[in-house]
């Protein structure tokens, strides 16, 4: 069965630090990885997806992510946090060998950035 | 291109009664999903759809429950009868096709109050 772990419920970190919202998956096969964010009353936007190839992937915002296949990770960063970056962000798997379209998201991550 | 849209916004209701939840999806996406989202178990995947067929309704919690999409641009997602613990916000997402692993496109999500 396919499952995300996000380990932290909120990460703090000061404007102009650089940010880690870590990820966690299990997968049967190869994965589909993605984030996404939320600001308070919208939706889920996208930020990045991992789907093969280069294991760093760059994001919307300035935003990038590193897949690591033995540490089954994919965490989210950031070179210099904004402000503005202070939000839900969600990790998500799918499996690439079934069937089906069925993503899994993480319980997501509550991003607070301090001026 | 407008985005997935959902309707209403906001939704106050007693318990009971019937509540349906709207949702066109972006033009061209093959893809729809439904989704509920509270505190206490994060994001869940309801039920989606290809090419306007229902694939996999596992997530529904019960039978007072239920998801239709009538054709390409329109989608309904009823609760009949409602209860207090129905409440939450719901999220219709699109996507375009299956491969490449496309991201899903959130609509900004309908507030459901069951009191």
């Amino acid at each position: 069965a396919q499952s995300v772990a996000q380990p932290e419920d909120q990460v703090n970190v000061a404007e102009g630090n650089p940010l880690t919202v870590k990820c966690t998956y299990s997968v049967s096969g190869n994965p589909y990885l993605f984030w996404y964010v939320q600001y308070p009353n919208r939706g889920l936007q996208f930020l990045l997806k991992y789907i093969t190839g280069d294991n760093l992937v760059k994001g919307s915002y300035g935003f990038e992510a590193e897949f690591n296949k033995s540490q089954t990770s994919f965490h989210l960063k950031k070179p210099s946090a904004l402000v503005s970056d202070s939000a839900l962000y969600f990790c998500a798997v799918r499996a690439s060998n079934t069937g089906g379209f069925k993503t899994i998201f993480g319980a997501g991550t509550r991003l607070f950035v301090k001026a | 291109d407008a985005g997935v849209i959902q309707s209403p916004r906001h939704e106050v209701t007693e318990m009971g009664q019937e509540v349906t939840l709207r949702c066109k999806p972006i033009s061209g996406h093959d893809y729809l999903f439904w989704y509920r989202q509270t505190m206490m178990r994060g994001l869940e995947l309801l039920i989606y759809f290809n090419n306007n067929v229902p694939i996999d309704d596992s997530g529904m919690p019960e039978d007072r429950f239920s998801a239709k999409m009538p054709n390409a641009s329109f989608s309904t997602l009823k609760i009949q009868p409602s209860e207090p613990r129905d409440s939450a916000v719901y999220f219709c997402a699109s996507s375009p096709h299956r491969e490449p692993p496309y991201e899903q496109y959130f609509g900004p999500g309908t507030r459901l109050t069951v009191t």
